[in-house]
């Protein structure tokens, strides 16, 4: 059963760099077409897509993030990297690594999801 | 952006009867809409895809359908484990969700 574990610092000050690794075990990493995702949600409240990388390295990323977010595979580490510059108060959220089947888009192996706190 | 509108944002039902929970889309996304179950401290769980086809490990009393701009969701007899907040998402343009319907005991 493939598994994903999310780690990362629980605490970012204004304006820095969020960092965020995904780690993947149970599975064969990077033997079949992959399809990978981080979606966030900030307490309390719902679902945000943050992006998407595909397994030739193609990333999208939601609109209002797309100048902040940037996504990257290690395969030799079986992890996939997050990153989100700039950040505020309004990034604060639990931020999970997912998996998707074959059409890029729908999530269905997903981590415990890990907690970010933006604050000074 | 594609805005998807869930309703109702509460639904209060007891075990054994039907929920019925409805997605409506701002603009058409055809049948790329997507359901999911998510649990206090749990992360979501997918369970259907492409309107209508549940995901493996899903018992058949989910089901979901629509096209277009409206979906529904129904859980044919509830369960207790079945009580959570249920979300959709579209990836016809980019990917959205909805803002969720919590299915609580009443």
């Amino acid at each position: 059963q493939l598994q994903l574990q999310e780690s990362g610092p629980g605490l970012v000050r204004p304006s820095e760099t969020l960092s965020l690794t995904c780690t993947i075990s149970g599975g064969s990493f990077g033997s079949s077409p992959e399809y990978w995702g981080w979606i966030r949600q900030p307490p309390g409240k719902g679902l945000e897509w943050v992006g998407s990388i595909f397994y030739d390295g193609t990333t999208y990323y939601n609109p209002p993030l797309k100048s902040r977010a940037s996504i990257s595979v290690d395969a030799s580490k079986n992890q996939i990297s997050l990153k989100v510059t700039s950040v505020t108060a309004a990034d604060t959220a639990v931020y999970y690594c997912a998996r998707s089947l074959d059409d890029g888009y729908n999530f269905i192996y997903w981590g415990h999801g890990t907690l970010v706190t933006v604050s000074s | 952006e594609i805005v998807l509108t869930q309703s109702p944002v509460t639904l209060s039902l007891s075990p054994g009867e039907r929920a019925t929970l409805s997605c409506r889309a701002s603009q058409s996304v055809s049948r790329y809409l997507t359901w999911y179950q998510q649990k206090p401290g749990q992360a979501p769980r997918l369970l259907v895809y492409d309107a209508s086809n549940r995901a493996a490990g899903i018992p058949a009393r989910f089901s979901g359908s629509g096209s277009g701009t409206d979906f529904t969701l129904t859980i044919s007899s509830l369960e207790p484990e079945d009580f959570a907040v249920y979300y959709c998402q579209q990836r016809s343009h980019w990917l959205t969700f909805g803002g969720g319907t919590k299915v609580e005991i009443k």
